[in-house]
């Protein structure tokens, strides 16, 4: 079964502090996802990468930058953390454009 | 701009009592539609995708199908395991690179016993 593991299941972290978050999958695939889910919002995507060091603007990027150095890592990093980005972070991962996405676990972050 | 909207927001059941998830969505030409269950505090499980009009899958009590503006996912006899949010979202004609699903804010499905 393909795993997509995210490093943390919660965390807690201060007003200007910078965060990351890390993901890994163990398939091989292409495409590498983060999104955030809110009450009420639903899933938004705020990065996607299709290949090692490539990146791609979601919906929502403001405040959060990517790293893809390796194709099994993709770590979504929040510069200066701010309490409107408590919030669960999903990663996920894809083998091609049509194919289904394989999530992590989530990680709950909260900003205080 | 790409839309989905999943109906009810939330929907109680007794166990055995069957019923309809629904999904409308408008897209600039689907590539692919696709169902997730997600339990609380987890990430969201895969399910079934669709690809084309008049398109079924079915997979132990739960049957999707698609037309050209909504899918349902059917629950036949639900058990209480049953419960979780069901979400739907669609992958549209674009760009070459674009892989970007919509998702809706998905179906909240408790099953009584």
């Amino acid at each position: 079964d393909v795993k997509v593991t995210q490093s943390s299941r919660y965390l807690v972290k201060r007003t200007g502090e910078k965060v990351f978050l890390e993901c890994v999958q163990d398939m091989d695939h292409e495409n590498m996802f983060w999104y955030r889910q809110d009450p009420g919002l639903g899933l938004r995507l705020i990065y996607f990468s299709y290949d090692v060091k490539m990146k791609e603007k979601g919906d929502i990027p403001e405040g959060y930058s990517v790293s893809r150095e390796k194709k099994e890592r993709f770590s979504l990093i929040l510069e200066s953390a701010s309490t409107n980005q408590t919030s669960m972070y999903l990663c996920a991962s894809q083998t091609g454009g049509n194919e289904k996405l394989f999530f992590g676990s989530g990680t709950q972050l909260s900003v205080l | 701009e790409d839309q989905v909207t999943q109906s009810p927001e939330a929907l109680r059941l007794q166990e055995g009592e069957s019923s309809s998830l629904n999904c409308s969505y408008t897209v600039s030409g689907l590539r692919g539609l696709f169902w997730y269950r997600q339990d609380p505090g987890k990430g969201p499980e895969f399910l079934f995708t669709l690809y084309s009009a008049g398109e079924e899958k079915e997979k132990e009590r739960l049957k999707a199908t698609l037309t050209k503006k909504e899918s349902f996912l059917h629950i036949t006899a639900p058990k209480p395991e049953d419960s979780a949010t069901y979400l739907c979202a669609v992958l549209p004609h674009s760009g070459a690179g674009s892989y970007q699903l919509t998702f809706g804010k998905g179906t909240k499905l408790s099953v009584i016993p």
